[in-house]
């Protein structure tokens, strides 16, 4: 039973198209994130909610939008994509232990 | 703000020997965590081992454990008989008290040599 699952685990689609990736956690956790990570594998921080409020806004543009309709849930949707949009994100999430995060597979998003 | 700095981009040990991975990292405040965090080729990060800056033991997880210098600002890390299940890329993280974000370094890749 994944702890952190993300869907799709890949997409490939158009600069200028719309997408969306899912992420649940079965863990009973309150705080959950997304993380991006380059192509030269640098991890960075997009956003994080804890029991579906906004606790962490990076300076992410505008396109990108979270969503987190309970706890158990945040998905990231993005508009207009971008060639620079292609990246590996990851959904997290964690309670209690500073730091200790659970992370998702890594959802591979390809921009052509 | 804060920054973490990992020097090796790659690195190889032999299997069964010990490797030592660095991490350096930037900040003001006093106390803090810092973390190193495992990604194998299937993509999944997983965290390694822990420490608070308010301890000084360093913290130790079976096969791992680091070197935590607090006024050099290091946080090394220390994997003994190495296994091919260690081949993956190493992330160094730092938090800060009482918030959520995690800045991880560049990471190390490191290989392990039959």
């Amino acid at each position: 039973d994944t702890a952190v699952s993300q869907t799709p685990k890949y997409l490939v689609t158009q600069m200028g198209n719309d997408k969306s990736i899912k992420c649940e956690q079965n863990l009973g956790h309150d705080t959950m994130y997304w993380y991006k990570q380059d192509s030269k594998k640098f991890l960075k921080i997009m956003f994080s909610y804890n029991n579906k409020e906004l606790i962490i806004n990076e300076t992410v543009p505008n396109r990108f939008s979270p969503k987190s309709p309970d706890k158990a849930h945040l998905n990231l949707h993005i508009n207009s994509l971008e060639l620079g949009d292609s990246a590996v994100y990851f959904c997290a999430s964690s309670q209690g232990i500073p730091g200790e995060l659970f992370f998702g597979e890594g959802s591979r998003l390809t921009v052509l | 703000a804060q920054t973490v700095t990992q020097s090796q981009p790659e690195m190889s040990v032999q299997e069964a020997e010990t490797v030592t991975l660095s991490c350096t990292y930037d900040t003001s405040e006093s106390d803090y965590y810092l973390f190193w965090y495992k990604q194998p080729p299937s993509r999944q990060m997983i965290l390694v081992i822990r420490q608070e800056a308010y301890k000084q033991q360093n913290a130790t997880e079976n096969r791992f454990s680091v070197n935590f210098q607090k006024a050099a600002k290091s946080f090394s890390l220390k994997i003994s008989d190495s296994q091919l299940g260690d081949a993956a890329m190493y992330f160094c993280a730092y938090r800060s008290v009482g918030n959520e974000k995690l800045t991880f370094g560049t990471g190390t890749r490191l290989t392990i040599i039959p």
